[in-house]
C-alpha cells in the first residue's frame, strides 16, 4: 500500500537551530501534504498544507517565516522549523491523499512523526 | 469555536467491558469523517469511516448523527490491545481536522 516516510523520527537540537523535516510519498505521487503538530494530550492541529509547484497554505496563527515549507517535487515536502525555541518542542506529523482532488474516503496516510526536543 | 471537540477523558474501562464516546463537530459543510487510532507518540492509524447508516467493524461501532453533528464511536468486549487514544476526525473545506481524542485505558 502507500507509505509516507517521514525523517527524523526524533530531533534534539539547541535554541536558535534550524530542524528540517522531510517527507517522502514511497509509491505514489503525493501533489498535496498536509503537516501537523501535536502538543502532550493535544489534537493534532493543522498548521499547513503544501502543494507540489506552488506556495503552501498556513493555517491561521501559523508564522509562515517560522515554519518553512518546501514541496519541491511530487514525492517530497520538507517542513524546515527556524531558529528554533523550547515552545516549538512537539510532535510533527505529515500526510498525504494518495489521490488527487478531494479526500472523500480513508486515502489519507500518515508519516511516522517527528519528535522535536528543543533545548 | 473547536472545529471537533472531544471528552478527552481518560476512559477506565474494565477488560471485557463496553465503552462508547462521542465527539461533535461545528462545520456543518464536513463532507467525511474518520475515528483513528493513536498509541503514544505514533501516527494515527484509520480506525474506520463513519457514515450516517451506521457501520460496523468486529467490536467497533461507528455512527454518524448529521442533524445534531455528532459522531460516535462504541467498541465491545474491551481488550486490553484497545488501550489507545481514539481520534475523530472532519473532513471538510479540503483539510481534515482533529479532535484532542479519547483517550481510553483498558483495566484487567
Amino acid at each position: 500500500g502507500a507509505v509516507v516516510s517521514q525523517h527524523p523520527s526524533w530531533v534534539i537540537c539547541k535554541s536558535g537551530t534550524s530542524v528540517k523535516i522531510e517527507c517522502r510519498s514511497l509509491d505514489f505521487q503525493a501533489t498535496t501534504m498536509f503537516w501537523y503538530r501535536q502538543f502532550p494530550k493535544q489534537s493534532l492541529m493543522l498548521m499547513a498544507t503544501s502543494n507540489e509547484g506552488s506556495k503552501a497554505t498556513y493555517e491561521q496563527g501559523v508564522e509562515k517565516d517560522k515554519f518553512l515549507i518546501n514541496h519541491a517535487s511530487l514525492t517530497l515536502s520538507t517542513l524546515t522549523v527556524t531558529s528554533a525555541h523550547p515552545e516549538d518542542s512537539s510532535f510533527y506529523i505529515c500526510s498525504a491523499p494518495s489521490h488527487r482532488g478531494v479526500l472523500t474516503n480513508e486515502k489519507l496516510f500518515f508519516g511516522s512523526g517527528t519528535q522535536l526536543s528543543v533545548l | 469555536r473547536k472545529e471537533v471537540e472531544q471528552d478527552p477523558g481518560p476512559f477506565n474501562v474494565p477488560e471485557g467491558a463496553t465503552v462508547a464516546f462521542n465527539c461533535t463537530y461545528s462545520n456543518s459543510a464536513s463532507q467525511s469523517f474518520f475515528w483513528y487510532r493513536q498509541d503514544c507518540r505514533k501516527e494515527p492509524k484509520l480506525l474506520m469511516s463513519v457514515y450516517s447508516s451506521g457501520n460496523e467493524d468486529g467490536r467497533f461501532t461507528a455512527q454518524l448523527n448529521r442533524a445534531s453533528q455528532y459522531i460516535s464511536l462504541l467498541i465491545r468486549d474491551s481488550k486490553l490491545s484497545d488501550s489507545a487514544t481514539y481520534l475523530c476526525a472532519g473532513y471538510g473545506n479540503n483539510r481534515l481536522a482533529f479532535g484532542k481524542g479519547n483517550q481510553v485505558v483498558v483495566i484487567p
